[in-house]
């Protein structure tokens, strides 16, 4: 069984705030990295597909970064919204599977 | 194009009883993914199915089985229902998740309660 662990398992930030976190994976039989966003009461929605060693993708305010070689992603927030208050879930290929880290709950004060 | 929809939304069960889930997937997707999410866990992975047959499996009992249809709609059993299967089950369409980067579309998640 693969380990994708996420951290911190959640964060508190105030409006306006930028903030960061990690997705940790096997550096080995790379394949690609998904991440998403869950927000309460809706479907899982995809933001990024990472696949090339420094890969760096960017939607908005939202970014990632990929270390395939150390196994490591980073997702930023830059200045963060209410609206941006959900679950971020990162996923792992690995054979035809995804294999998903516990996520990350970030909650953005007014 | 219309998303992907599970039935039912809510479930409650009685140990010992057995369930059925229902996922359509987005039209054209032909892989159907299942997920298994309780409190505190990741998205486990349960099975996937491509045209109809069962491509690849996670690391679940027995009493959790799937199929496929003709039209790519997929169902999911549970059968002899234990406390711990209460969660959320979420089922995922895409093109083909033979791809590393083929998007997966979730649907709205089905959650069972097991009294």
């Amino acid at each position: 069984i693969l380990n994708v662990e996420q951290s911190p398992q959640s964060l508190h930030v105030q409006e306006g705030d930028s903030t960061n976190f990690t997705c940790s994976f096997p550096s080995s039989n790379f394949y690609a990295l998904h991440w998403y966003r869950w927000e309460t009461a809706k479907s899982p929605e995809a933001l990024f597909v990472m696949t090339l060693n420094g890969d760096e993708k960017k939607k908005g305010r939202i970014s990632a970064t990929l270390n395939t070689k150390e196994g490591y992603s980073y997702l930023y927030i830059k200045g963060s919204q209410p609206e941006d208050s959900a679950t971020y879930l990162c996923a792992f290929y690995n054979f035809n599977k995804f294999y998903f880290g516990s996520g990350t709950k970030l909650n953005v004060k007014p | 194009k219309a998303g992907v929809t599970q039935t039912p939304r809510y479930l409650i069960k009685t140990r010992g009883q057995q369930v059925t889930l229902s996922c359509s997937p987005i039209s054209g997707h032909r892989s159907v993914s299942w997920y298994q999410q309780t409190p505190g866990q990741g998205l486990q992975f349960l099975f996937e199915y491509f045209s109809e047959t069962q491509r690849n499996k996670g690391n679940f009992p027995g009493r959790f089985s799937g199929r496929q249809f003709s039209n790519s709609r997929s169902e999911m059993n549970v059968s002899t229902l234990e406390l711990g299967d209460s969660a959320l089950y979420l089922c995922a369409s895409s093109l083909d998740i033979g791809s590393s980067t083929d998007t997966q579309y979730f649907g709205p998640g089905t959650r069972l309660t097991v009294l």
